[in-house]
């Protein structure tokens, strides 16, 4: 069974800086993909960025980056030149080629501060 | 183009009662997907379907829990009787074909079980 861990229930930062949110996940499986998922004060969740595992170079989206450590596990995000609009609970997800399942980390409460 | 659509968007209901949820896909998504929202917790997975037939209904309690997709659009997720620990926000999502595509999330019914 895979399991994805966030250590960081609340996190909040100025506006302007940049913020890393961490993510570590368990799998058996050698072909699997990862996503950040952002949940607003609404509660639509929304696609951040997405990375599969066979890929080495990390998924860029404009001010969202990944840094993808596939020997630790690691799945961090990167939200440069943070704005008010990124305040949101952001979730980890992981899946597997062939069982399609995600499974969602705890999330990471992240506010931006004016 | 019109994104997932689910009602209703509040209920609450007595412990032992029923409920009914219901979820309209995007328009030409195969798979559809019911998930589990308690609060401080990540998504997790009910059920998932391809097109009118289910991948996964490994964590649906199937003792309380029902979910169909009889023509391989709408759906709905119905829970008999309801138990306190039901108390959740009920995502139901839609990718084109399999989860490892972006899923696109519908805003959730909050269910509050007295």
């Amino acid at each position: 069974a895979q399991t994805v861990t966030q250590s960081q229930p609340e996190m909040s930062v100025q506006e302007a800086e940049t913020v890393t949110l961490s993510c570590t996940y368990d799998t058996s499986e050698s072909n699997y993909y990862l996503f950040w998922y952002k949940q607003p004060p609404s509660r639509q969740m929304i696609l951040v960025i997405r990375q599969e595992a066979y890929k080495q170079q990390n998924a860029t989206e404009n001010r969202f980056s990944v840094n993808f450590q596939k020997a630790a596990k690691s799945f961090s995000l990167k939200i440069s030149d943070s704005q008010l609009g990124d305040t949101a609970m952001y979730f980890c997800a992981s899946g597997n080629f062939g069982n399609e399942k995600l499974t969602f980390g705890t999330g990471t409460r992240l506010t931006i501060i004016p | 183009e019109a994104g997932v659509a689910q009602s209703p968007r509040y209920k609450i209901i007595e412990k032992r009662q029923s409920v009914a949820f219901w979820c309209n896909p995007i328009s030409g998504h195969a798979t559809l997907y019911w998930y589990q929202q308690i609060l401080g917790q990540g998504p997790k997975l009910l059920i998932q379907f391809q097109n009118n037939g289910v991948v996964d209904d490994s964590q649906l309690p199937k003792d309380r829990f029902s979910a169909e997709r009889l023509k391989g659009v709408d759906s709905t997720l119905k829970i008999q009787p309801a138990k306190l620990e039901d108390s959740a926000v009920y995502l139901c999502a839609s990718s084109i074909t399999s989860g490892r595509d972006e899923q696109f999330f519908g805003p959730g019914t909050r269910l509050t079980v007295l």
